[in-house]
């Protein structure tokens, strides 16, 4: 048990759908992350978010939407994906002022087809 | 452009022998060096750390250099084990709270027995 859970651990999603990814942590946490992680390239930082307000989009496209209604949970809101979105989605969390000491949770492999 | 680089894609050890896994790192600003270990359908887990300040970090069978004028670091694991077959993510963050840590693309370490 990590102490970051995300689910679903696995999804498949056609182009067309519209699906969530979940993150939750109870650590205390006040930063919440999510990376990508596609095959041979390094870990993208997509979002982040600090006491819930959002400070970085690192130039992500609107298909993706980040939700963080309280600094437990965190959400990525999919809609009309592409093929190449297919990757290893994580989510990590740390106390802000404190990214070294990031959690990972253990991702969400998602196939979109 | 890339900020993290591990030039290696993949390593392969014998059991008992020494691993090095090299990172090289543009931006001059990054002041705090992070290796992680993700093993297959797991999140990224911490592993060991270095600051600016120090050239070298140890920590059990793992220890890290750094060189700063070269922009440089390196994790050796020393005597590599079967157990530690995973992938190896390079990371760096600046001296800015809350930065984010940006990582590299991951070298895949195979220790046979």
């Amino acid at each position: 048990e990590t102490g970051v859970t995300q689910t679903p651990r696995h999804l498949v999603m056609g182009m067309t759908n519209k699906k969530s990814l979940k993150c939750e942590q109870h650590l205390g946490h006040n930063a919440m992350y999510w990376y990508k992680q596609s095959a041979k390239k390094p870990l993208e930082l997509m979002f982040v978010y600090n006491f819930k307000e959002q400070t970085e989009n690192n130039s992500v496209p609107s298909r993706f939407s980040p939700e963080c209604p309280n600094s437990s949970h965190l959400f990525l809101h999919l809609h009309t994906l592409q093929p190449e979105d297919s990757a290893l989605y994580l989510c990590a969390s740390s106390r802000r002022g404190l990214a070294e000491k990031l959690l990972f949770g253990s991702g969400t492999q998602l196939s979109v087809l | 452009d890339q900020q993290v680089k591990q030039n290696s894609p993949s390593l392969s050890v014998q059991e008992g022998r020494i691993s090095i896994l090299n990172c090289d790192y543009t931006n001059s600003m990054f002041d705090y060096f992070l290796w992680y270990k993700k093993y297959p359908a797991e999140g990224p887990t911490f592993l060991i750390s270095i600051s600016s300040i120090k050239d070298k970090n140890e920590d059990g069978r793992f220890t890290v250099f750094l060189n700063k004028s070269a922009k440089h670091l390196s994790l050796h694991i020393v005597p590599s084990q079967p157990g530690d077959s995973a992938v190896y993510f390079c990371a760096a963050t600046g001296n800015q709270a809350g930065t984010a840590l940006i990582f590299g693309k991951g070298t895949t370490l195979s220790v046979s027995s």
